[in-house]
């Protein structure tokens, strides 16, 4: 059962279009993050958030942009929709670190929105 | 800096064979190591994480994984595969900075055959 909620589950839009993928999570993280996944491929970290007004950009570069006005909440924005935004997009968040300090905490993950544009 | 390489992007199985997937890292400094699991159209779930507490670590469906420092590996096993197991899984190690990202592997694709 998800505690982080991503919608919609598919997208299939047109080039040139504005969308924004939807993520929230009702587990008060304040670490939320967005990952893009490519058939056979690793995750790569394309956005993230230590929490509210704090966004940061990940290791892959994404014309995407995202907000975080609430906690549970954060958005990812495509401006222009290309065919090269297709992929499966992935929303996660974590909670504080435990006693094992920075990075021993799982990311809790939602279900994914897989874009396709034509 | 932090690497995942798992090794072998597909396996296959007979059911109630003996699952070995294999995770090899990278790490400037102690790791925290995860498996996931992505079953289709599906998000990413967590099996098992090593913290640096006991080496052997035992995750959910009955999956285990060996942390052993000196061969910088993190493979995780089942003794006995089921039809279920199909899936994607995914190896990964923390940047144990404070953003709490994690670096993923490829990902091997578990097939398990009747």
């Amino acid at each position: 059962e998800a505690d982080i909620y991503q919608t919609p589950r598919y997208l299939v839009i047109g080039t040139g279009k504005k969308i924004t993928l939807e993520c929230s999570q009702t587990m008060g993280h304040d670490k939320m993050y967005w990952y893009q996944q490519d058939p056979g491929m690793e995750l790569h970290l394309i956005h993230y958030s230590y929490g509210v007004n704090s966004t940061e950009k990940g290791d892959l570069s994404s014309e995407s942009t995202v907000s975080r006005i609430r906690t549970e909440h954060f958005p990812l924005t495509l401006e222009s929709a290309r065919p090269s935004h297709t992929s499966q997009y992935l929303c996660a968040s974590s909670p504080l670190p435990g006693q094992g300090g920075y990075g021993d905490s799982p990311l809790h993950f939602g279900n994914g929105t897989r874009l396709t544009v034509t | 800096a932090q690497s995942v390489t798992q090794l072998g992007s597909h396996v296959s199985v007979s059911e109630g064979a003996l699952v070995l997937l294999r995770c090899n890292y990278s790490s400037s400094v102690p790791p925290y190591l995860f498996w996931y699991v992505q079953y289709p159209n599906q998000g990413l779930q967590l099996l098992l994480k090593y913290t640096s507490a006991a080496t052997l670590v035992k995750g959910i469906n009955g999956f285990e994984a060996e942390f052993k420092k000196s061969e910088t590996s993190f493979h995780l096993t089942k003794p006995s595969a089921h039809m279920s197991d199909a899936a994607e899984y995914f190896c990964a190690v923390s940047d144990r900075s404070n953003t709490g990202k994690l670096i993923f592997g490829q990902g091997t694709t578990l097939q398990v055959k009747p």
